[in-house]
C-alpha cells in the first residue's frame, strides 16, 4: 500500500516566478491538508481540501492557493515566490476530515 | 488560542541514557495530542500519540502521558540509541466545524552519541 507521495523532490525557483507542487494521498483517504515547514521551525497550516473544495486555512496570503482534482490528489501553487517561501512543503492526507494525518516526504523548495 | 511549547534543544545524550522532552500546550476543549519525529531530510513520521486525558501512547521504546491538569505531553525514554537522532515534534489537534488541522511545536533535536 503506497503512503502519501510528493513531488517534486527538490525545486530551486527564482523570487517572483509560480510554483506547483503535486500530492497524492494515501489509498482510500479523501482529505488532503498542506503544511510549510521553515528552517528550523515546527510545520505551519497552509489549508485543507475535502471534496474538491478548500476548507478550512492557516494564516497565508492568497498567494497560495490550491486544488484537489476528483481522485483526490492535490495540488499546491505559490505565486510571486519571496525568499522567505523557500521551506519544506508537507502534504498530508487523511482517511476523513478528523481523522489522523498521514505524511509524505515533503517537496524542498527553495527560492533563489 | 491553541499553541505548543517545547523545550529548546539540541538535547545531547549518550547511547543508553534516560530521555526526556517537555511539552505543554495551550488549547480550547479537549485536543488530541501526538508525537512526530522526522529524521534528516525526510518527513514526519507519527511516533506516538494520545486522545484524551490519562490515556498513554507508547511506540518503540518512547512513552508520554497526557496530562490535563498540567496541560503536558512529555515524551521519555528509558535507554536511548544512536539511531534515535532526529527532530522530534510536539502536536495537537485543533478542531473546526468537522475538520482538523494540527498545531506544532517549533521541534528539539535529539543527538545521541555512541
Amino acid at each position: 500500500d503506497a503512503g502519501v507521495t510528493q513531488s517534486p523532490t527538490h525545486l530551486i525557483k527564482t523570487r517572483g516566478q509560480q510554483v506547483t507542487l503535486r500530492c497524492s494521498p494515501k489509498s482510500g483517504h479523501d482529505t488532503v491538508s498542506w503544511y510549510q515547514q521553515a528552517l528550523g521551525q515546527g510545520p505551519q497550516f497552509i489549508f485543507q481540501y475535502y471534496e474538491e473544495e478548500e476548507r478550512q486555512r492557516g494564516n497565508f496570503p492568497d498567494r497560495f492557493s490550491g486544488h484537489q482534482f476528483p481522485n483526490y490528489s492535490s495540488e499546491l501553487n505559490v505565486n510571486a515566490l519571496l525568499l522567505g517561501d523557500s521551506a519544506l512543503y508537507l502534504c498530508a492526507s487523511s482517511l476523513s476530515p478528523g481523522t489522523e494525518q498521514y505524511f509524505g516526504p515533503g517537496t524542498r523548495l527553495t527560492v533563489t | 488560542g491553541n499553541s505548543v511549547t517545547q523545550m529548546e534543544g539540541p538535547v545531547t545524550l549518550s547511547e543508553e541514557a534516560f530521555l526526556t522532552i517537555n511539552c505543554t500546550y495551550t488549547a480550547t476543549g479537549y485536543p488530541s495530542l501526538f508525537w512526530y519525529v522526522q529524521y534528516p531530510g525526510e518527513g514526519l513520521q507519527l511516533l506516538l500519540k494520545a486522545t484524551k486525558a490519562d490515556d498513554k501512547g507508547s511506540n518503540k521504546g518512547f512513552e508520554a502521558t497526557y496530562r490535563k491538569e498540567t496541560t503536558s505531553f512529555h515524551l521519555e525514554k528509558g535507554s536511548v540509541q544512536v539511531s534515535d537522532s532526529a527532530v522530534y515534534f510536539c502536536a495537537q489537534t485543533v478542531m473546526n466545524t468537522g475538520f482538523q488541522k494540527l498545531v506544532f511545536g517549533t521541534g528539539t533535536r535529539l543527538l545521541v552519541s555512541p
